[in-house]
């Protein structure tokens, strides 16, 4: 089946940049997601790339996806002690004409630490 | 616009009890869905509903069942608890369009939900 697959943890001084790093294995994978879950709180939906694209950035987020190797990447410049969290890295494949089926599959989330 | 609702947010029951987790969103969406989260592992599929009166199993249903009477509204039922449900349940929708669309799944801050 599927696979997601993220480091567990990441240590950064604030003002550095982060970079999550993640794999799958899905080749048939239309859109990957990047959630954000904080402490007691549900998952935060941060960015999305297509499949077809290579680059997105938004703000101080930046998607990189390496189709060939199904690699992707989360950075997030400047990080802020806001942005300690957990980050899941979530491919979604394509639903089946017969179900409509629409899940996700999760990776295990990074743990981001940033400290002052 | 309150988004994806989940009541109750925290719940402890004996082994065997039955319980309904309730998730409701007024975002008129098609698409619903059941995750549960454990610990060092990423969020696993339960059941989904493509619209009202159709439901569908996941990748761990076993133990739970779902109903979909109206478009706003899916339940997720605990029939008989067990130690092994020990876990957050969070509840997700979406728009239901074409495989090649984007539609982001929103969710719901979470039920942690811990069986003795």
């Amino acid at each position: 089946g599927e696979d997601v697959e993220q480091s567990l943890f990441l240590s950064v001084r604030e003002g550095d940049s982060s970079v999550i790093n993640c794999t799958y294995t899905d080749s048939s994978s239309t859109y990957l997601y990047w959630y954000k879950q904080e402490p007691g709180a549900g998952l935060q939906l941060l960015t999305y790339i297509f499949s077809n694209m290579d680059m997105k950035q938004d703000q101080r987020l930046t998607v990189l996806l390496n189709k060939k190797d199904k690699h992707l990447s989360l950075r997030i410049a400047d990080t802020q002690t806001g942005d300690s969290a957990i980050y899941f890295c979530a491919d979604s494949e394509p639903p089946p004409l017969d179900t409509g089926r629409r899940a996700l599959t999760f990776g295990s989330g990074t743990r981001l630490q940033v400290q002052p | 616009n309150a988004g994806v609702t989940q009541t109750p947010k925290f719940q402890v029951l004996k082994t065997g009890q039955s319980m309904t987790l309730q998730c409701a969103q007024d975002m008129n969406h098609e698409y619903m869905s059941w995750y549960r989260q454990d610990p060092g592992m990423g969020l696993r599929l339960i059941h989904y509903s493509v619209g009202a009166g159709i439901t569908d199993q996941g990748e761990v249903p076993n133990g739970y069942n779902v109903s979909r009477s109206t478009t706003e509204d899916f339940p997720l039922r605990l029939l008989s608890a067990a130690p092994s449900q020990t876990s957050v349940y969070f509840c997700a929708s979406s728009y239901s369009s074409g495989p090649d669309s984007n539609q982001p799944q929103h969710f719901g801050d979470g039920t942690r939900l811990s069986i003795l």
